[in-house]
């Protein structure tokens, strides 16, 4: 048990729509990070949100955009939804210190499925 | 950039024997290494981490993994596994301030 929950579990969608994906971090965590999980595949790092600004992003277009909130919960959104979207979507969060790296904690993920 | 490799796809073995999960890392300055497991429909879950100090890092379930400066290796090992290690193993890795970087995991079968 992280104390990372997320909502959806699973999610259906056509493509070209839109869909909000949720995370709720562990309490006191100011850094939430987004991962896009293929089928067969490593996670690939989508975004990271520190104190509510995105501070890094990965290979990623801008139709898939984050907030994050100061009670410690976080979206991912995605427009004009494409096929090679279907994958698990994993949040992370933690507490970033100014000066080190700290393990992070991934929720159990949301499944969605582009049709 | 910071890249994480596996090399082994999949790793079959039998109940009882021992097992090396292998990850290299490229190599900045400083690093950051995890290892995470993934079992079927779940998210994924920290195994045992490295951020500095001891170079022999000990995590739960009886694994263990050891950094290897000069060979970029952090190779993930248990001295006789069972049949609920079935999993898919990720190596992670990254440094302060930059993006985390996994590799694309390790699927270890564990035979009767």
């Amino acid at each position: 048990e992280t104390g990372v929950t997320q909502s959806p579990t699973h999610l259906i969608k056509t493509r070209g729509q839109q869909v909000t994906l949720r995370c709720s971090s562990q309490s006191g965590h100011n850094t939430v990070s987004w991962y896009q999980q293929a089928l067969g595949q490593g996670p690939q790092f989508i975004f990271q949100y520190y104190r509510e600004e995105e501070n890094g992003r990965g290979n990623f277009p801008p139709r898939f955009s984050g907030l994050q909130f100061p009670n410690y919960s976080s979206e991912l959104n995605v427009n004009a939804l494409e096929l090679d979207d279907s994958a698990l979507y994993l949040c992370a969060s933690r507490w970033t210190p100014k000066d080190r790296e700290e393990t992070q904690y991934f929720g159990p993920g949301t499944r969605l499925l582009v049709l | 950039a910071q890249s994480v490799t596996q090399l082994d796809s999949q790793v079959p073995v039998f109940e009882e024997a021992p097992v090396e999960l292998r990850c290299n890392y490229s190599s900045p300055v400083s690093v950051y290494l995890f290892w995470y497991v993934q079992y079927p429909n779940q998210g994924l879950q920290l195994l045992l981490k490295y951020l500095s100090g001891s170079t022999l890092v000990k995590g739960i379930n009886g694994f263990e993994a050891e950094f290897n400066k000069s060979q970029t290796s952090f190779h993930l090992r248990k001295p006789s596994v069972h049949i609920s290690d079935t999993a898919e193993y990720f190596c992670a890795g990254g440094t302060y301030g930059q993006n985390f970087v996994f590799g694309p995991g390790t699927r270890l079968s564990v035979l009767p």
